[in-house]
């Protein structure tokens, strides 16, 4: 089955540090790929749409110069996370539909990058 | 805007009891249907789809969808301690980005 990896699965570093979180469709390629963010005891709240070579499009309330998406192959979406405050610690989660595939076709979800900002 | 609905539990079920999680939503356009579960700390895994009227079987679960009422529900028989986790309905997918509800916390007890 669809495969997405992601990477790291657990970060936990300084006030004002960048960081950035790898998500990669090991078996199938995507031209759309979804960024995620869970707070504790909350739904996933979706964060942006990142699509392949053109910009990432942003949900209402997040912040495009904080968080950074870059999605420059039909594999691989970055996030980074620039100046990261505590506030900013969460749970991260992308997910991905291969290409070509419509809406019946669920998507997939990497592990998650647990974010801890001190 | 899309919306989700689902009772944020938790439910509790004893073991080999029948779970029933519910779910209504906003988009009568909505064509297809997902169930994910969750477990603590961890990222959602597909349970089942469903895209047409009616029931829809693969093992122990059956997923229900009646679109004309704008409802739909997943069946987990002889439900197990490990089934406890926290079930997520969302409307489409592929290339469309996923609706979440707040999701249904099951505890099913030993």
């Amino acid at each position: 089955g669809a495969v997405v990896s992601q990477h790291p699965s657990w970060v936990i570093c300084k006030s004002g540090t960048s960081v950035k979180i790898e998500c990669r469709s090991l078996d199938f390629q995507a031209t759309t790929m979804f960024w995620y963010r869970q707070f504790p005891k909350q739904s996933l709240m979706l964060m942006a749409t990142s699509n392949e070579g053109s910009k990432a499009t942003y949900e209402q309330g997040v912040e495009k110069d904080k968080f950074l998406i870059n999605h420059a192959s039909l594999t691989l979406s970055t996030l980074t996370v620039t100046s990261a405050h505590p506030e900013d610690s969460s749970f991260y989660i992308c997910s991905a539909t291969p290409q070509g595939e419509y809406s019946n076709q669920p998507q997939h979800f990497g592990d998650g990058t647990r974010l801890s900002i001190l | 805007q899309k919306e989700v609905e689902q009772n944020s539990g938790p439910l509790s079920v004893p073991e080999g009891a029948i779970a029933s999680l519910n779910c209504t939503y906003s988009d009568r356009g909505s064509q297809s249907f997902f169930w994910y579960r969750q477990y603590s700390g961890k990222s959602p895994e597909l349970i089942m789809f469903i895209y047409s009227n009616g029931d829809k079987e693969d093992g122990r679960f059956t997923a229900q969808l009646n679109k004309a009422s704008q409802y739909v529900s997943l069946l987990i028989r002889d439900s197990q301690p490990s089934d406890s986790a926290t079930y997520l309905c969302a409307p489409e997918g592929g290339n469309t980005p996923l609706v979440f509800g707040k999701g249904t916390r099951l505890s099913v007890i030993a």
